[in-house]
């Protein structure tokens, strides 16, 4: 597509619930990230994908997240048991292997409201 | 590990130049990228620099040094358009990860 799509861009849950958000990267882009930004605040790195590499998992911040990428393309990023700390915008973004991660195209982000 | 600081909150008028600065602490080097946020938006890319010295994109500058652990975007004939958020990143070597830093909000009044 023309540029990173994220799905849903709303999403309202009830605290236990869990939750999937997707990404789908630029056309081409071998690299997938996922961050995730509170209210005024910087974004908080969650996971890289690049190509067929194992994924760099250090930013989850508990075993409740997890994150997959099908066919090196669609990512969903799943959030189980979800709590009131957990809302926030979740933004996913891809590069070119070529422009290395310096360079890096975002989607519009998933609001995800706990209730 | 890898830190970045940059003023929270930056204000100017209507065609001011105005400089937002970023001192970073990394275990390793590659690189200084600046993003543009605006409310409810998604952050755009605006400038990276992988060496000393200035890069130049139209109003928007960006400048590097290694040395000093420093950079700073410059912004010039400031618009309404320009109030935003502004993020810089750094990537250290060895790791393929952006660190962001915490933002400076950029107000702009006619």
């Amino acid at each position: 597509g023309a540029g990173v799509s994220q799905s849903p861009s709303n999403k309202v849950t009830e605290k236990g619930k869990d939750v999937e958000l997707r990404c789908d990267p630029i056309s081409g882009h071998t690299a997938l990230y996922w961050y995730r930004q509170s209210l005024g605040q910087g974004l908080e790195f969650l996971i890289y994908f690049q190509g067929n590499s194992a994924p760099d998992k250090s930013g989850l911040p508990s075993d409740r997240f997890s994150a997959e990428r099908t066919g090196g393309s669609v990512s969903t990023l799943t959030i189980q048991r979800t709590q009131q700390e957990d809302s926030a915008v979740y933004l996913c973004a891809s590069s070119l292997r070529s422009t290395g991660e310096n360079i890096q195209y975002f989607g519009a982000g998933t609001r995800l409201s706990v209730l | 590990g890898q830190s970045l600081e940059q003023p929270s909150e930056v204000t100017a008028v209507e065609g001011a130049i105005v400089q937002i600065n970023c001192t970073y602490q990394t275990s390793g080097f590659y690189g200084l990228s600046w993003y543009q946020q605006h409310d409810g938006g998604a952050p755009t890319f605006l400038s990276y620099n992988g060496l000393d010295g200035l890069e130049e994109t139209g109003r928007f500058s960006s400048f590097l040094s290694r040395s000093d652990s420093y950079g700073y975007l410059l912004l010039q004939e400031l618009q309404m358009k320009d109030s935003a958020s502004y993020f810089c990143a750094v990537r250290a070597s060895g790791f393929q990860k952006l660190v962001f830093g915490t933002g400076t909000r950029l107000l702009v009044s006619p």
